[in-house]
């Protein structure tokens, strides 16, 4: 399994701006998941994106993926404090076994002020 | 509700001690996960399991042991032989039968060790 690397390592923003987050990988995934750390807690899953897809929305979140590449972003819109969080990306070997094995990098730690 | 259910919360033990983490979950996967966690770092897989009565060591399986009689139990062993036990340890779970799909996690066990 490989490991993704998030951009930046920390990021401050206020209330209803924008947050983005960036993730770069090496080699050809079958999908790529993001997920969300709040502190002392575990890890929630927030979106997967296939490798023949470019841009996937959820509610507030969008994310886009580039395979030439091999990086993808998270897009956060009109955050809110309670988007205070680490989040971390997890790109899926392609191949392999069929069960999620991923590794996770150090995160984008994101702190919302209000 | 499903879940993954880690207990205790928070653990203290004396070095030279075996200490078990417990790990339950209710989502009918059939694979569970270990993974550790250090201040400021990204998770580290430690054992997974495909299916009951099988497992495999992931990156850090060193001075860790699992067993997986059940398909809602993954108990985690934390042996004296673990040079530095004291972490953040998070269980996770998913299907198999769904490729690369996402990883349920629970709410960890902060384990200390003096």
């Amino acid at each position: 399994s490989q490991q993704g690397e998030e951009d930046p390592q920390a990021l401050s923003i206020q209330e209803g701006e924008n947050a983005t987050m960036n993730c770069s990988y090496k080699t050809s995934i079958n999908n790529l998941q993001w997920y969300r750390q709040n502190s002392g807690r575990g890890l929630v899953h927030l979106i997967l994106i296939r490798s023949n897809e470019r841009e996937k929305h959820s509610g507030r979140l969008r994310v886009t993926l580039d395979t030439s590449k091999k990086s993808s972003s998270l897009l956060i819109t009109a955050s809110r404090a309670a988007d205070t969080a680490s989040y971390f990306c997890a790109p899926a070997n392609a191949g392999g076994t069929s069960y999620g094995k991923l590794t996770f990098g150090q995160g984008t730690i994101l702190t919302v002020h209000p | 509700d499903g879940g993954i259910t880690q207990s205790p919360k928070y653990l203290f033990r004396k070095e030279g001690q075996n200490v078990t983490l417990s790990c339950e979950q209710n989502l009918n996967h059939d694979a569970m996960y270990w993974y550790r966690q250090d201040p400021g770092q990204g998770l580290r897989l430690i054992y997974y399991s495909q299916i009951v009565n099988d497992f495999q060591k992931g990156d850090i399986a060193e001075g860790y042991s699992v067993s997986r009689e059940k398909k809602e139990s993954f108990p985690l062993t934390v042996t004296s032989a673990q040079k530095n036990p004291t972490a953040f340890y998070l269980c996770a779970s998913s299907q198999v039968v769904v490729y690369n799909s996402p990883l349920h996690f629970g709410n960890g066990t902060r384990l200390t060790v003096t």
